[in-house]
């Protein structure tokens, strides 16, 4: 099935830095959501976002919805050790015929080295 | 307030059996949904619920895969004759507004 293009497909930082990640699609969407998961966890949402060109925040992680509708990024600032886990995007068209249907990314494996 | 829950958390059944994996939604939320997720992959979408109509199952991969929410709330995906291919975490989620969906701590489902 489609998946979304999401990277790096992993990173190793140190405490402190920022991050950055990003995902991409051969399609349009109208909404497009970053998610977090944890091992032995379900994917927990982070920021949702709804309008082209749109910047989100949400305490240390900002998110932007790409103006073609194509593309978005998230990032975190200033990592802590318990960022650490997969950060997958996802890509909605809430009233179209997949109404619902999200098309997810691989994910981005975060880790933090304290 | 109480999250989406699933259950069993893990299941481990014989080739051929069937298998019944249960779906608790959030209460009050509209939409339900079925993900399959590999290990080392994002949630692939399989089918979803407004209310107890199935609105979408393209993603099911065969006619050995089946899903019901008689109710519109508590879901059953129903996977008859397992094959080994189908182990797989089996993921639910509800909304209210179709995008942001919840998701529930999964059933790990092995086949033998």
């Amino acid at each position: 099935g489609q998946q979304l293009n999401q990277s790096p497909q992993s990173m190793f930082i140190q405490e402190g830095e920022d991050v950055s990640m990003n995902c991409t699609s051969s399609s349009i969407f109208n909404t497009w959501l970053w998610y977090k998961q944890e091992p032995g966890e379900g994917p927990v949402l982070l920021i949702a976002l709804y309008k082209a060109g749109e910047l989100t925040s949400n305490g240390r992680l900002t998110a932007q919805f790409g103006i073609t509708r194509k593309d978005s990024f998230l990032n975190i600032s200033a990592s802590i050790p318990s960022d650490v886990g997969i950060y997958f995007c996802a890509g909605g068209n809430a009233g179209g015929t997949s109404y619902g249907k999200l098309t997810f990314g691989q994910g981005t494996i975060l880790t933090v080295h304290p | 307030g109480a999250g989406v829950s699933q259950s069993p958390r893990y299941k481990v059944t014989k080739r051929g059996q069937d298998v019944a994996l249960r779906c608790d939604p959030i209460s009050g939320h509209v939409s339900l949904y079925w993900y399959r997720q590999a290990l080392g992959q994002g949630p692939e979408f399989l089918t979803y619920f407004n209310y107890e109509a199935q609105q979408d199952k393209s993603g099911l991969p065969n006619d050995r895969f089946s899903a019901e929410r008689p109710e519109g709330s508590i879901s059953t995906l129903t996977i008859q004759r397992t094959e080994q291919r189908d182990s797989a975490m089996y993921r639910c989620a509800s909304s209210t507004n179709g995008n942001e969906q919840f998701f529930g701590p999964g059933t790990r489902l092995t086949v033998l």
